[in-house]
């Protein structure tokens, strides 16, 4: 069964500030989401990384695949308040029913504080 | 074009009562999922449609949960009897096909068993 381990769950920083959020899986996928959810919305696709060393970047966030060590990260540079959301990674899994389904990581909330 | 929509947005409901979410998928969208976030965990996969048909259910908890797609269009999940730990937050997505396809979620819709 494949799991995904996000860290910290939680996240308080600073204005200004970097960081980075971790997701670590324990078995092969084809692709890998980070998704943006503000409280009461859709889950919004920020970035999909599809093979190893792929590294994609939009604005203050960027996005990087290792699946040699099943790792991605969600790298956030001078953090501003607009960031303060929750941010989920997922994996995308066949299932024995032949269905491609998502699996999540718990979600790191994060806070950027003024 | 309209994004994927869920109603209720909120619903509580005391145990042993029934409770039917309803997902609308985007347009021209085959495929269409179920997933629950219970409180402090992870995002789970309930089922999948393709059209009409059930591709995999086999994240649905138990048999208390029913869900449809009358057409190939909406959906429907009917929790009856609601118990307590069935309350959480039920996102639906859609995409036009199965993999690579990206999927697009809606708001969810909080459910809260007293």
């Amino acid at each position: 069964e494949l799991k995904v381990e996000q860290n910290p769950l939680f996240l308080s920083m600073q204005e200004g500030k970097n960081y980075t959020i971790y997701c670590n899986y324990s078995t092969t996928s084809d692709r890998l989401y980070w998704y943006r959810q503000d409280p009461g919305k859709s889950l919004e696709s920020l970035f999909v990384l599809l093979s190893n060393g792929a590294v994609k970047q939009e604005g203050r966030l960027m996005a990087s695949l290792d699946t040699k060590a099943r790792l991605s990260t969600l790298h956030i540079t001078a953090a501003v308040h607009d960031l303060s959301a929750t941010y989920f990674c997922a994996l995308v899994v066949l299932s024995g029913a032949g269905s491609y389904q998502l699996t999540f990581g718990k979600g790191t909330k994060l806070s950027v504080i003024p | 074009e309209a994004g994927v929509t869920q109603f209720p947005s909120h619903s509580v409901i005391e145990k042993g009562q029934t409770v039917t979410l309803r997902c609308d998928p985007i347009s021209g969208h085959d495929n269409l999922y179920w997933y629950r976030r219970v409180m402090g965990k992870e995002i789970k996969f309930l089922l999948h449609f393709v059209k009409e048909s059930k591709q995999d259910e086999s994240g649905m908890p138990n048999n208390r949960f029913l869900a449809e797609r009358t057409g190939g269009t909406y959906s429907t999940l009917k929790v009856q009897p609601a118990e307590l730990e069935d309350s959480g937050v039920y996102f639906c997505a859609s995409s036009p096909a199965s993999f690579p396809y990206e999927q697009y979620f809606g708001p969810g819709t909080r459910l809260t068993v007293t």
